[in-house]
């Protein structure tokens, strides 16, 4: 059963653009929502991450929108860029200190 | 300080036989847990280990074990090799245990294929 579900599973979006990646979860035990940023060859790393006490949080030109309520949450990429061109996963985090990943988004920012 | 590392890099093996992986986690970070990354199932969740104790397991047959040395090294086992367990296999090591609680700094990965 897959318990957070990510789309889209591939994004093209031209430079300057905003790229918008979007997650649902199932499980209310969830309470710690990160985003993480894979390049080819390398292992996932941890670009953003949010709690449900806030419905939002910006890290320079990366925000998480939360809505608790829906159960859903997105990342925003302002001002993409060709060197964000990578493959994004949203997670969602319990009690349990495990990691529940989306099936990720493969995004392509063109020139 | 020296990231995550995994050795091999990558791996050839045939159906049946048995593999082992090794994670070598940042210094002083006490938990380790492995994932398994495919096209068709993305991030799955294996097992997580800290302080040499077994502490989550996800929903995988009894032929993935695993284990963490007095040192937080770890290293993982997959017995009876099948085609589907082609992957590639993450180890991400944290101060306490990922999750809600502290960021999971994940390693290259070893890339296991089996014929």
């Amino acid at each position: 059963q897959q318990q957070v579900k990510q789309s889209p599973q591939s994004l093209i979006v031209q430079k300057g653009g905003i790229s918008i990646i979007n997650c649902a979860y199932e499980n209310t035990a969830f309470d710690y929502f990160p985003w993480y940023q894979q390049f080819p060859g390398k292992g996932p790393a941890l670009l953003i991450a949010i709690r449900p006490d806030v419905s939002e949080k910006k890290e320079g030109r990366f925000t998480i929108s939360f809505n608790k309520s829906a159960k859903q949450f997105s990342l925003h990429i302002m001002d993409s860029q060709p060197g964000d061109s990578a493959t994004y996963f949203c997670a969602a985090g319990d009690a349990g200190n495990m990691l529940t990943f989306g099936g990720g988004t493969r995004l392509m920012v063109k020139p | 300080k020296a990231g995550v590392t995994q050795t091999p890099r990558y791996l050839i093996k045939t159906r049946g036989q048995q593999v082992t992986l090794s994670c070598s986690p940042i210094s002083g970070h006490r938990s380790v847990s492995w994932y398994q990354q495919t096209p068709g199932q993305g991030l799955q969740f294996l097992f997580e280990y800290f302080s040499e104790t077994q502490r989550n397991k996800g929903n995988f047959p009894g032929r993935f074990s695993g284990r963490q040395f007095s040192n937080s090294r770890s290293e993982m086992n997959v017995s009876t090799l099948e085609l589907g367990d082609s992957a590639l296999y993450l180890c991400a090591s944290s101060l306490f245990g990922g999750g809600r609680t502290d960021t999971q700094y994940f390693g290259p990965g070893t890339r296991l294929t089996v014929l």
